[in-house]
């Protein structure tokens, strides 16, 4: 099992442009999550997915666009990209939600708005 | 909204001595869980231990335990016999559900030979 994949590893992004982070996972999980990461803070909760077809805001939602298609994939969107924006994005993946139940975290993407 | 707070940016050990990290967090709920993630430089988060907060034993794995105290609401993280593969950055972490975790800022932990 590859386990969560994430793509790409870096990014950069001029202001107002847009792009798709990437989210795979060969797990047959049902819960995926999308998280950033600022500088020198822990991971902050921006979209999750409770399965295919529903998804749900997170704690920071503002800026992003999320759709869940398939069990496996779990797409990101950015549509204007802003500096604010500029952060590590980790994807997760765990196979319930029960708050015991382990997530499993892709490698990350560094994303920088100029 | 709850809150986990690790109060020491940094730590540092010795290796082969033990270190504890220090994590704080305020909730209402009387039942959640507690966890701790370290992230090399990698970046790869990765689940060192967790705590259901109904157990009133300590959790333990390898040379990694908690200390669990639910009324002071804290739940610190000890490192025994540490090895230079342990420097990272550790995260304390709460939820009620894995729809709502809660990160604290972290803790870097350098390990010296």
């Amino acid at each position: 099992n590859a386990g969560v994949t994430q793509t790409p590893k870096f990014r950069i992004l001029k202001i107002g442009q847009s792009m798709t982070l990437q989210c795979a996972q060969d797990m047959n999980h049902n819960y995926m999550y999308w998280y950033r990461q600022d500088p020198g803070m822990g991971l902050k909760l921006i979209y999750y997915s409770v399965g295919a077809g529903i998804t749900d805001k997170g704690e920071v939602p503002n800026g992003y666009n999320v759709s869940r298609s398939t069990t496996e994939d779990f797409p990101l969107r950015l549509e204007l990209a802003a500096p604010s924006q500029t952060s590590v994005y980790f994807c997760a993946s765990s196979l319930t939600s029960g708050g015991n139940n382990e997530q499993f975290f892709g490698p990350g993407t560094r994303l920088t708005v100029l | 909204a709850q809150t986990v707070t690790q109060s020491q940016p940094e730590m540092s050990v010795q290796e082969a001595e033990t270190v504890t990290l220090s994590c704080t967090y305020d909730t209402s709920e009387s039942d959640y869980y507690l966890f701790w993630y370290k992230q090399p430089p990698s970046r790869q988060m990765i689940l060192v231990i967790r705590q259901e907060a109904y157990k009133q034993q300590n959790a333990t794995e390898n040379r990694f335990s908690v200390n669990f105290q639910k009324a002071a609401k804290s739940f610190s993280l000890k490192i025994s016999d540490s090895q230079l593969g342990d420097a990272a950055m550790y995260f304390c972490a709460y939820s009620v559900n894995n729809n709502d975790m809660r990160f604290g800022a972290g803790t870097r932990l350098t390990v010296k030979p």
